[in-house]
């Protein structure tokens, strides 16, 4: 039969524009996350990560958010750039346990 | 520094072989994980091993099988391959454990007809 694939939430922005990326994680006692880029045809490409003692870390163009709460991570990018279109993914980790989730499809238009 | 390496990068089995699959970490990267990656199960765990020993599994039959060698490179195995086994199979290496930064490599695509 035919298999039924992952949605992937989509995300298109103009280019110059900033992005936001939502991931909503799963385990509470989760305490590191990271935030991996996946191009066509690559594997996932590290971007940026964030300890469970932070609400915030800022890298190049990117920032990660932290809302231990609600359990909710974000990605923002920065003026946005068609080099940027590509899958994102959020991780967990809880002792050595590492979780995907399912990733969104960033589209960025000239 | 060179990043990890996978090889092969494609394959095409048929039901029923056995593959080996090959990843060589980071230079100094002593934990080595591996990944399958499918259109409909997104990314999943496999196993960890670190020092030529698995310290973590994940959710998959026996036919799936791991070593690590002294020198850190690992490889994985699939026995009785099925149809369902093709997928992405991705290699990621870091310094210690799994709480740190882990980098991929390309992946060996598998096709099993």
């Amino acid at each position: 039969g035919e298999s039924v694939g992952l949605h992937l939430p989509t995300l298109s922005v103009q280019e110059g524009d900033n992005s936001i990326i939502n991931c909503a994680y799963s385990n509470s006692a989760s305490d590191y996350f990271i935030w991996y880029k996946q191009e066509s045809g690559k594997g996932p490409q590290f971007i940026i990560d964030i300890r469970s003692n932070m609400d915030k870390r800022q890298g190049q163009r990117v920032t990660v958010l932290l809302n231990k709460t609600v359990k909710h991570l974000s990605l923002q990018i920065a003026a946005t750039q068609p080099g940027d279109s590509a899958v994102y993914f959020c991780a967990e980790n809880n002792n050595n346990d590492m979780r995907f989730g399912a990733g969104t499809r960033l589209t960025v238009k000239p | 520094k060179a990043g990890v390496t996978q090889t092969p990068r494609y394959l095409i089995k048929t039901r029923g072989q056995q593959v080996t699959l090959s990843c060589s970490p980071i230079s100094g990267h002593r934990s080595v994980s591996w990944y399958q990656q499918t259109p409909g199960q997104g990314l999943q765990f496999l196993f960890e091993y670190f020092s030529e020993t698995q310290r973590n599994k994940g959710n998959f039959p026996g036919r799936f099988s791991g070593r690590q060698f002294s020198n850190s490179r690992s490889e994985m195995n699939v026995s009785t391959l099925e149809l369902g086994d093709s997928a992405l199979y991705l290699c990621a290496s870091s310094l210690v454990s799994g709480k740190e930064t882990q980098y991929f490599g390309p992946g060996t695509r598998l096709l099993v007809l």
